[in-house]
């Protein structure tokens, strides 16, 4: 089974709209972290925001929160006002208390794609 | 600039050819690791460093050899590969490969293609 399904392969978002990308993951762990990368076309991941198990609150990192809902097991990232450079391959991804090697498992990612 | 520098870019190479990937990260990380991103595919974990040690190792063909001398830097020594390893190599660190919250830091990618 995937530990990671992101089932948006493509979205579109109009500038300046927030938008949701979705999330959900599979574990049997109690304890584990979650992660939102970001990849342009030039092919850097980059790292956006972190969610931890056990945070009682919602991440926020400046136009980006984590929508985490740990009984569904989703943690949906949450765009606001989204601009043109927003345009990018995002994933994310998994790290399991009980994962000894500190292995990110990464979903199949979502393109999103921001119109002007 | 993430702090994690990754040469060259782009390389095209024969499979009977012999080259090498090269990592260099400046953040003062202790791990490092090389991914495999395919196309339509998730990254895929190749090898992970903690202080110079490996320790892990996803099953990866032996065509692929990884060397680590220190703890900034990482090489991928490629030999006698197949048109099917063509993809994005991407190179990462972290400040030790156990921290649950502890991010990686990514180098931009070697993009590889086999002929």
């Amino acid at each position: 089974a995937q530990k990671i399904t992101q089932t948006q392969p493509g979205m579109f978002v109009q500038e300046k709209e927030a938008v949701t990308l979705d999330c959900t993951y599979d574990t049997s762990d109690q304890s584990y972290g979650l992660f939102w990368y970001k990849q342009p076309s030039s092919g850097e991941m980059i790292f956006l925001i972190y969610q931890g198990s056990y945070d009682e609150q919602n991440a926020t990192e400046g136009r980006y929160s984590l929508n985490f809902q740990k009984a569904r097991k989703s943690a949906n990232l949450v765009i606001s006002a989204s601009q043109l450079g927003d345009s990018a391959m995002y994933f994310c991804a998994m790290r399991e208390a009980n994962n000894a090697g500190n292995m990110l498992t990464f979903g199949g990612g979502t393109r999103l794609m921001v119109k002007p | 600039e993430t702090g994690v520098t990754q040469t060259p870019r782009h390389l095209v190479m024969g499979m009977t050819n012999k080259k090498s990937l090269k990592c260099e990260q400046h953040l003062g990380h202790n791990a490092m690791y090389w991914y495999k991103q395919s196309a339509k595919k998730p990254l895929e974990l190749m090898f992970v460093y903690s202080l110079e040690e490996r320790v892990e190792n996803n099953s990866v063909p032996s065509r692929f050899s990884p060397e680590c001398p220190n703890s900034s830097h990482l090489f991928l020594h490629l030999h006698t590969l197949q048109p099917e390893d063509s993809a994005l190599y991407l190179c990462a660190s972290s400040q030790d490969y156990r921290g649950l919250n502890q991010p990686q830091h990514f180098g931009d990618g070697t993009r590889l293609s086999i002929l």
